[in-house]
């Protein structure tokens, strides 16, 4: 079974409007941490914002914040504001806390492509 | 700068070839990644190490070789084993202490083997 399930491959926007991506989430542990990434087409991986298990208040960094119901699973990332330079492919990761063959693993979606429409 | 650098950022190679893909980080991080990427999908782990000398395999380790010398370096070979190697590769480090730390990512390098 996937560990993270990104059900949009592809989402547009118009330019300044809110974007909500959708990342669902699979783990047995109680503690784990949630990422979002931003990779433009030059390919580079950018980190966006982050969300623990045990936070209480949704993360929010600038204009990205995080939808995190952790009963359901989920933490779906908002960018507010489009931007044409938020086009790129987001992906959504997580690490979880069992020290499965040594290492806190990062665990990545297959990914939204956003494309913001002037 | 604190950061992650690949080279080369792009590398064209003859089938039955080996080649190595360098990676080197001044983030002073213990743990180190291999990751790669197809076109149109998530990035899978290809081997990971924690300190030097000491590496694991990830979920597509077969026809990849790593070494883990020196704390800031973690080179990867890509041998003549793999049966698909073109691919986007990128190389990650990060804070080991527990899960809430990010992984940092250097810029990549595009194999073509043709």
């Amino acid at each position: 079974a996937q560990k993270i399930t990104q059900t949009q491959p592809g989402m547009f926007v118009q330019e300044k409007e809110a974007v909500t991506l959708d990342c669902t989430y699979d783990t047995s542990d109680q503690s784990y941490g949630l990422f979002w990434y931003k990779q433009p087409s030059s390919g580079e991986m950018i980190f966006l914002i982050y969300q623990g298990s045990y936070d209480e208040q949704n993360a929010t960094e600038g204009r990205y914040s995080l939808n995190f119901q952790k009963a359901r699973k989920s933490t779906n990332l908002v960018i507010s504001a489009s931007q044409l330079g938020d086009s790129a492919m987001y992906f959504c990761a997580m690490r979880e806390s069992r020290f499965e063959a040594g290492s806190y693993q990062l665990t990545f979606g297959k990914g939204t492509k956003l494309s913001v429409i002037p | 700068d604190g950061g992650i650098t690949q080279s080369p950022k792009y590398l064209f190679r003859k089938e039955g070839q080996n080649v190595t893909l360098s990676c080197e980080q001044n983030l002073n991080h213990d743990a180190m990644y291999w990751y790669r990427q197809d076109p149109g999908q998530g990035l899978r782990l290809i081997y990971y190490s924690q300190i030097v000398n000491d590496f694991q395999k990830g979920d597509i380790a077969e026809g990849y070789s790593v070494s883990r010398e020196k704390k800031e370096s973690f080179p990867l070979t890509v041998t003549s084993a793999q049966k698909n190697p073109t691919a986007f590769y990128l190389c990650a480090s990060s804070d080991d202490s527990g899960f809430a730390y990010e992984q940092y990512f250097g810029p990549g390098t595009r194999l073509t083997v043709t």
